[in-house]
C-alpha cells in the first residue's frame, strides 16, 4: 500500500460547483496532515492544515478521520483560479520537523 | 514574500558535469532543511533532510555520493548533483520547517541534463 493515496483525477468540476477529495495515509503513526496546492511547474504552497476536529478555511472545509486514516478536502462555490493540483500531505511519524510524505495529487479543473 | 529560496531557478547542464543548488531560508534559522525531488507527473519525493552540523541523512535509493549535500550555515543548504545524467533531470525543491509543523518550500529549481 502507497503511504498516502490520491485520485488522480483529473476532476472536471464546473465554476460554482462543490467538489470533494480524499485520501487515505498508511502510517498510523503520523501526527500531521495537510493539503498543499501546487500550480503547474511550480513549488506547492500550503492551502490548510487539517486538524482531528475538521476545519474550515473560507470556501475549503479539511476533515481528519484517524481511525480510517482517512483525510478529505471539501472546496464550494469553486471559481476558475482554483484549478490546481491538490497534494495530501503526512509528516513522517513522530512529528515535529520531520520531512512530508506527498500524495502523487488530485488535478482539479474548473470550467468556466 | 518568499521565505526560503533557491538558486538557481533553472539549470541546464552537460551530461557529466556537477550542479549546485543552494537553498536559504530568508528571515529565519533552520537547523533543518529537505531536499525534495519531482519528476513529471509525479509526487514530489523526499531525498534527504539536511542538517546543520552533522551528517545529511539519505532516504533510501538516494546516493549519498551522488547528491552532496552541506548545510554550512543556519540559513543555508546545498545540493550538489555530481557527475549529472539525463535521469537526474528533475525538479528539485528544498523546504525548511518553521515553527513546530509548519514547512515553507523554495521555489524550486528545474535541471535539465543533456
Amino acid at each position: 500500500r502507497k503511504e498516502v493515496e490520491q485520485d488522480p483525477g483529473p476532476f472536471n468540476v464546473p465554476e460554482g460547483a462543490t467538489v470533494a477529495f480524499n485520501c487515505t495515509y498508511s502510517n498510523s503513526a503520523s501526527q500531521s496532515f495537510f493539503w498543499y496546492r501546487q500550480d503547474c511547474r511550480k513549488e506547492p504552497k500550503l492551502l490548510m492544515s487539517v486538524y482531528s476536529s475538521g476545519n474550515e478555511d473560507g470556501r475549503f472545509t479539511a476533515q481528519l478521520n484517524r481511525a480510517s486514516q482517512y483525510i478529505s478536502l471539501l472546496i464550494r462555490d469553486s471559481k476558475l483560479s482554483d484549478s490546481a493540483t491538490y497534494l495530501c500531505v503526512v509528516n513522517r511519524a513522530g512529528g515535529g520537523a520531520d520531512g512530508l510524505t506527498f500524495g502523487k495529487g488530485t488535478h482539479l479543473i474548473i470550467q468556466p | 514574500g518568499a521565505v526560503v529560496s533557491q538558486h538557481p531557478s533553472r539549470v541546464i547542464c552537460k551530461s557529466g558535469t556537477s550542479v549546485k543548488i543552494e537553498c536559504r531560508s530568508l528571515d529565519f534559522q533552520a537547523t533543518t532543511m529537505f531536499w525534495y525531488r519531482q519528476f513529471p507527473k509525479q509526487s514530489l519525493m523526499l531525498m534527504a533532510t539536511s542538517n546543520e552540523g552533522s551528517k545529511a541523512t539519505y532516504e533510501q535509493g538516494v546516493e549519498k555520493d551522488k547528491f552532496l549535500i552541506n548545510h554550512a550555515s543556519l540559513t543555508l543548504s546545498t545540493l550538489t548533483v555530481t557527475s549529472a545524467h539525463p535521469e537526474d533531470s528533475s525538479f528539485y525543491i528544498c523546504s525548511a520547517p518553521r515553527g513546530r509543523y509548519e514547512q515553507y518550500f523554495g521555489p524550486g529549481t528545474r535541471l535539465t541534463v543533456t
